[in-house]
């Protein structure tokens, strides 16, 4: 089974311009998430859904960032304008409650978004 | 207060020595706990949960101490191969998985 496909792997934007990253979870699975990871602040929880639907956005930054989940194969991650302050690695996870302790989460390769 | 604390390290340790991390958590509520391990500039993998009443996993154990709100990871025996950072991670509650910093381990020959 493929796991969870992001992309892209590596993007470089000026500072203005709007990014998307994208994210394909694991065919099954109910949860998705997104994470942010920098040195200063570690993965940070963004946002989470089930079943499509947002769940938790306590954890985006700012209004700059927006995330969908128009079905269950595909989650974006938008942020618009981007500034320097948002280059991070970028991961998205999804998990099933079926299978939770023994497999919590799958993470993706992450996007490194670097913003000049 | 953060949600998950833990010691950044690094730990450098010979080959065949024992180390142990802790990680503190401060919601008393949370419902489930778990070690990922993370390799240089990868996503992290599960390691394995942390049961109540403790768990091994061939060289490796973890401890959960609910009245202190603490979690530990015991390496037996540590190899090369176990250089990595560890990350202690909370579910305060449903599925908000919360990570901590992590702590970084260097084994060397």
């Amino acid at each position: 089974d493929a796991g969870v496909i992001q992309s892209p792997r590596h993007e470089v934007t000026e500072m203005g311009q709007e990014v998307t990253l994208r994210c394909k979870p694991i065919s099954g699975h109910d949860y998705l998430f997104w994470y942010r990871q920098t040195m200063m602040r570690g993965l940070e929880l963004l946002i989470y859904f089930n079943n499509n639907v947002p769940i938790d956005d306590s954890g985006m930054p700012e209004d700059r960032f927006s995330a969908k989940m128009p079905n269950a194969s595909f989650s974006t991650l938008k942020i618009q304008p981007s500034e320097p302050r948002d280059s991070a690695v970028y991961f998205c996870a999804s998990s099933t409650n079926r299978d939770y302790y023994n497999s919590p989460l799958h993470f993706g390769n992450g996007t490194r978004l670097t913003v000049t | 207060r953060k949600e998950v604390e833990q010691d950044p390290g690094p730990f450098n340790v010979p080959e065949g020595a024992t180390v142990a991390f802790n990680c503190t958590y401060s919601n008393s509520a949370s419902q489930s706990f778990f070690w990922y391990r993370q390799d240089c500039r990868k996503e992290p993998k599960l390691l394995m949960s942390v049961y109540s009443s403790g768990n091994e996993d061939g060289r490796f154990t973890a401890q959960l101490n609910r009245a202190s709100q603490y979690i530990s990871l015991l390496i037996r025996d540590s190899k090369l191969s176990d250089s990595a950072t560890y990350l202690c991670v909370v579910n305060p509650g449903g599925f908000k998985t919360i990570f901590g910093a992590g702590t970084r381990l260097f084994v060397k020959a």
